[in-house]
């Protein structure tokens, strides 16, 4: 699976959109973008995932670049309980056997929400 | 509806003592995962379960680390004669579906956080 590359900290204003960014210039044609987040103390919880389109849900939006090489994770509004470590990674999806269904993740980016 | 569960939440271990963790993935789902998780570090893939059959186990560190699920369901880690080394955050996960063109979404659990003295 390809590496990404993440800043380790960002800090936000309460109320305003935190973008996440990730670089991921190795990825492959058939590697997608899955974004988690781990809360303090807690297990890591799934965002938001994407190929190449750009997507949307109720948690966040995800931004892939036409060359698919970066993306960014947008949190419209950015709560305090939205601080947590955010990982950005890249692995084929659909495989049934091996470890193509693990995922590795890095170190992440420590979102701080501030008032 | 209920999520993934395990037991204990937090475990305290002489060096050289086993040590089991339980987990409880989402009834009906079909793989299950386990990962460790080092502090300050993001959680690393240990073992990955398809119903009963354990597809991959090359992330276990040593032949100490053995994980079962022999009815497709829970599944239980076992660490054997554990070392200092072996505190950690252990985290399982569990899948609906072994196949998706869209992939799997992994639903994760608390962990169990494991300290060996």
């Amino acid at each position: 699976d390809a590496k990404t590359t993440q800043p380790t900290s960002m800090d936000c204003a309460e109320g305003r959109a935190a973008n996440l960014p990730c670089n991921h210039s190795t990825i492959s044609g058939n590697e997608y973008v899955y974004w988690y987040r781990q809360i303090h103390s807690q297990g890591p919880q799934y965002i938001i995932h994407g190929l190449k389109n750009n997507e949307t849900n109720e948690m966040a939006s995800l931004i892939i670049t036409e060359d698919r090489k970066s993306s960014t994770l947008i949190l419209p509004h950015a709560t305090l309980r939205d601080t947590a470590v955010y990982y950005c990674i890249v692995r084929v999806a659909g495989m049934v056997t091996g470890g193509g269904n693990k995922l590795t993740f890095g170190t992440g980016t420590q979102l701080k929400v501030e008032l | 509806g209920a999520g993934v569960s395990q037991s204990p939440r937090y475990k305290v271990a002489k060096r050289g003592q086993d040590v089991a963790l339980r987990c409880d993935p989402i009834s009906g789902h079909v793989s299950l995962f386990w990962y460790q998780q080092a502090l300050g570090q993001g959680p690393e893939f240990l073992t990955y379960f398809q119903n009963e059959a354990q597809l991959d186990k090359s992330g276990l560190p040593s032949d100490r680390f053995f994980a079962e699920r022999p009815e497709g369901s829970v599944s239980t880690l076992k660490i054997q004669r554990t070392q200092q080394e072996d505190s950690a955050v252990y985290l399982c996960a569990s899948s609906l579906e072994t196949f998706s063109a869209k992939g799997e979404t992994q639903y994760f659990g608390p962990g169990t956080r494991l300290l060996v003295l």
